[in-house]
């Protein structure tokens, strides 16, 4: 596609409930990042996959978030049990070429009541 | 520990009125210095990357540069539409990949 795309655009849930959020990146990019924006901060690094694997999960704040990327293009983040403390703006971003430009998409607002 | 810090946290400027947005950083390596614009609602969007000291970018009304310690985002004479949070990031020689740090942002009001 012509930019990088998130499913979807706004989720709300119950405390303890599970949820996925999708991101396709633009075509060809082999890397992905997944980010996470609270009200009034910088976007804060989660995931970031090369290809098919999570290169580095080192953002990832605990053992409830995993993502997938199964055949090196769309990607999952899972939230499991989720909390109020998840509620925030999820982003994902890709990048294919060597000058190190992440592109973004609009996020998806995950809001846990 | 790589630092990003942004500063005002918030700007208000008559429409024409120029000034300067302020991104003092330390880091490992700097391999980029990235400058975004985020609207209300919307992803980051990609204004600038400076890579070494001495270095300057423009873009209309915007002007990057970027010393050992610190980059500066220049606004001449801005127009309303220039009303966004701006957002330096870092990309460091430790980071995976092309992972970026962030600042907290700097949000501009340029009022008419």
């Amino acid at each position: 596609g012509a930019g990088v795309s998130q499913t979807p655009s706004n989720k709300v849930t119950e405390k303890g409930k599970y949820v996925e959020l999708r991101c396709d990146p633009i075509s060809g990019h082999t890397a992905l990042y997944w980010y996470r924006q609270s009200l009034g901060q910088g976007p804060e690094f989660l995931i970031y996959f090369q290809g098919t694997g999570a290169a580095d999960d080192s953002g990832l704040p605990n053992d409830r978030f995993f993502a997938v990327r199964p055949e090196g293009s769309v990607s999952t983040l899972k939230i499991q049990r989720t909390e109020r403390g998840d509620s925030a703006v999820y982003l994902c971003a890709s990048s294919g070429g060597t000058t190190g430009e992440l592109f973004f998409g609009e996020g998806s607002r995950l809001t846990v009541l | 520990e790589d630092q990003v810090t942004q500063s005002p946290e918030a700007l208000r400027l008559q429409e024409g009125e120029s000034s300067s947005l302020n991104c003092s950083y330390t880091v490992s390596g700097l391999r980029g210095l990235f400058w975004y614009r985020q609207d209300p609602g919307k992803g980051p969007e990609f204004l600038f990357t400076l890579y070494s000291a001495g270095e300057e970018k423009e873009k209309e009304r915007l002007k990057a540069t970027l010393t050992k310690k610190e980059s500066f985002l220049h606004i001449t004479a801005p127009k309303p539409e220039d009303s966004a949070t701006y957002l330096c990031a870092v990309q460091a020689g430790s980071n995976s990949g092309y992972a970026l740090n962030f600042g907290k942002g700097t949000s501009l009001l340029v009022t008419p």
